[in-house]
């Protein structure tokens, strides 16, 4: 159960795009298609914006897309603003009904 | 609407017990997964433990393995983590999520704060 690779921090200026990255095994990201991201504010509870490697929960914006290949999966934010600022993770169904987190991305919005 | 409230957090020294409870409203609790993920201060999610919806069948991280125990009470809309043995690297806030299809947790708690110390 070790935890999936995401880098520590990203950034990008208002408008841009960022990708973030979440590099797995062949054991959970690479056999799964139950790979989940959440955007998580400072002092609150997750929020799921990416579930089944790609899909987006009713009201989450369209600027969020995702998508895996192979062991790794990424996270795109097109049109940053500003409150895109905060810290994302990325999850992966492990196998056995066990998941798995990443470490955690802290987005600045330059 | 859905909501998940956590009680139970506290301060307790190293080797004691807590439990922990979820209170569900707003959804058909006994027709869900539910999970509790934890978060040291500062530090990542981690996933803690999984019930099925009947609670028939439960998993755990290597971490907490033996350790904790997560059950469910249906009739009363409650999900449950008893976590005994605890050890400073326990201390974190505890959320308990709301299974997606497998693929994620849609709903979260507020979290309850778990303080491990001497």
């Amino acid at each position: 159960q070790s935890a999936l690779t995401q880098p520590a921090s990203v950034s990008g200026s208002p408008g841009q795009s960022i990708t973030i990255s979440c590099s797995g095994a062949r054991s959970d990201v690479g056999s799964y298609k139950l790979v989940s991201w959440y955007q998580q504010d400072p002092g609150k509870a997750p929020k799921l914006i990416i579930y089944e490697v790609s899909k987006r929960p009713s009201g989450v914006s369209n600027r969020f897309s995702a998508s895996k290949s192979g062991n790794t999966a990424s996270l795109t934010i097109s049109g940053l603003q500003a409150g895109d600022e905060a810290d994302y993770y990325c999850c992966s169904y492990a196998g056995s009904s066990t998941w798995v987190f990443g470490g955690g991305t802290r987005l600045t919005v330059l | 609407e859905v909501q998940l409230v956590e009680s139970g957090g506290g301060f307790v020294h190293p080797g004691g017990s807590l439990r922990l409870s979820c209170a569900a409203s707003g959804f058909t609790f006994s027709s869900h997964w539910m999970h509790w993920v934890r978060q040291a201060p500062g530090k990542g999610l981690v996933w803690v433990s999984h019930v099925s919806s009947e609670g028939s069948s439960t998993s755990y991280a290597d971490s907490v393995k033996g350790r904790f125990t997560i059950s469910r009470d249906n009739a009363k809309n409650i999900l449950y983590l008893q976590m005994n043995s605890l050890r400073a690297e326990d201390a974190a806030v505890y959320y308990c999520a709301r299974d997606f299809q497998a693929s994620g947790f849609d709903y979260w708690g507020q979290g309850a704060l778990v303080t491990v110390s001497s």
